[in-house]
């Protein structure tokens, strides 16, 4: 069975900096593309990065370019999200979810609160 | 980037109705649409790609249909458990980009 699970979301300044993890579980790992999607309160969906399975294509958001990372590390299935500079609007349920296209496989999201 | 636009922003159905939900492209995605539930407190949950796939285990009476910039989902009969939030989303540029939302609500 596919889990992905994500840990690492907190109350941070604005400013500040978190890193996010999605542990994957329940398949190759390797092999698949992953991506960040957030969704802030009461608001829709907004994807925010794409990594391929080596790491050597990436593509972030314009709204967080420049100061989210995505990176991942396919000997421990686990992909990460590094997050500076902050802002309050960055307030969102992030998610992580498997696959370049559509989004099949989902975790059950992390809280990222940016409040001073 | 590319904008997707749902409508109605909210429909009211009664059980065993059917409902149908629509997803405009500000520019052509061609078939590469996804449509999405999610339920409060939970994940998106994939209901159909490629404009008209069901993911696995999604019910018949879910389909969808279109092309270019104009999609539909269509519910033929709402069950209890359907009254949720959908989102479509376009994978055929990137960014990829989300619809803003249709809640389906009990009438």
């Amino acid at each position: 069975e596919v889990q992905l699970a994500e840990s690492g979301g907190d109350l941070v300044q604005p400013g500040g900096s978190l890193r996010l993890s999605c542990a994957a579980s329940g398949f190759t790992f390797s092999t698949y593309t992953m991506n960040w999607v957030r969704q802030a309160p009461g608001k829709g969906l907004e994807w925010v990065s794409y990594t391929s399975t080596s790491s050597s294509t990436i593509y972030y958001a314009d709204s967080v370019k420049g100061r989210f990372t995505i990176s991942r590390d396919n000997a421990k299935n686990s992909l990460y999200l590094q997050m500076n500079s902050l802002r309050d609007e960055d307030t969102a349920v992030y998610y992580c979810a498997r696959d370049a296209y559509y989004y099949a496989y989902w975790g059950q999201g992390t809280l990222v609160t940016v409040s001073s | 980037e590319i904008v997707m636009t749902q409508s109605p922003a909210t429909l009211s159905v009664s059980p065993g109705e059917r409902a149908t939900l629509s997803c405009r492209a500000s520019q052509s995605v061609s078939n590469n649409l996804a449509w999405y539930q999610q339920k409060p407190g939970q994940a998106p949950r994939l209901l159909i790609y490629d404009t008209s796939t069901r993911a696995t285990g999604i019910p018949a009476r879910f389909s969808g249909s279109g092309s270019g910039t104009e999609f539909t989902l269509t519910i033929s009969s709402l069950q209890s458990e359907d009254f949720a939030l959908y989102y479509c989303q376009q994978y055929n540029n990137w960014p990829r980009t989300f619809g803003q939302g249709t809640k389906v609500e009990i009438k």
